[in-house]
């Protein structure tokens, strides 16, 4: 089984709300991810955790707050977000540590900030 | 930072017409992916290169990964209307943690 799953699917915000998104894995993989994807564009990587540590943060502005409960499970918590950041976010999911490692990919949420 | 020049940026086919597309660094990579990504979805791993000179097949698609370790190919043969998408390669920087490195994807069209 190679699933993340992601909810919610879509989600419509104003820039005053808090949400979350959250993702999940099976696969007993201890590298968890999150990605933003504008349209046409290739997914632009913003956190990854590493054994339920933060390892990279790509200068993600502060209204993004990553979160790893468990190895299982990713959130990626939202708070005054402006409309630029409507896009489709991706979690994946991988081995983690040196080493090649495939990363697998859920099927986003489709975010829009109004 | 680094890039991957992926190569052509769209593509235009016939039912039944072959595709080949690819992705060439400056950079050495330890590892290429390949993903397809269909609208609104997130994108699907196809296949995963691990070795210089590697060629590997999913089905009817072939990958290999380049011997100089900074290029990669995808082949598809045989297309058929399901294989619309944007294709995007990935590769892992050699002595890099785990972050990818993507191209600017290969969107192809399949005319029946």
């Amino acid at each position: 089984d190679t699933e993340v799953t992601q909810t919610p699917k879509h989600l419509v915000m104003g820039m005053t709300n808090k949400k979350s998104l959250k993702c999940e894995q099976h696969m007993g993989h201890r590298a968890m991810y999150w990605y933003k994807q504008k349209a046409k564009k290739p997914p632009e990587l913003m956190f990854v955790y590493s054994y339920e540590k933060l390892s990279i943060n790509e200068s993600v502005p502060s209204r993004f707050s990553p979160e790893c409960p468990n190895s299982s499970l990713l959130n990626l918590h939202l708070h005054a977000l402006q409309p630029e950041d409507s896009a489709l976010y991706l979690c994946a999911s991988s081995q983690a540590g040196q080493g090649v490692h495939e990363q697998y990919f859920g099927p986003g949420t489709r975010l829009t900030v109004t | 930072g680094q890039q991957l020049n992926q190569s052509p940026q769209s593509m235009f086919i016939q039912e039944g017409e072959d595709v080949s597309m690819n992705c060439t660094s400056s950079s050495i990579f330890n590892t290429w992916l390949w993903y397809k990504q269909d609208p609104g979805e997130g994108p699907v791993l196809l296949i995963a290169l691990y070795k210089a000179g590697e060629l590997t097949s999913n089905g009817r698609l072939t990958a290999q990964f380049g011997i100089t370790r900074k290029d990669s190919f995808l082949n598809i043969s045989a297309s058929i209307p399901s294989d619309v998408g944007i294709y995007f390669c990935a590769g892992q920087l050699k002595g890099g943690s785990e972050k990818l490195v993507f191209g600017k994807g290969t969107k192809l069209t399949v005319n029946p």
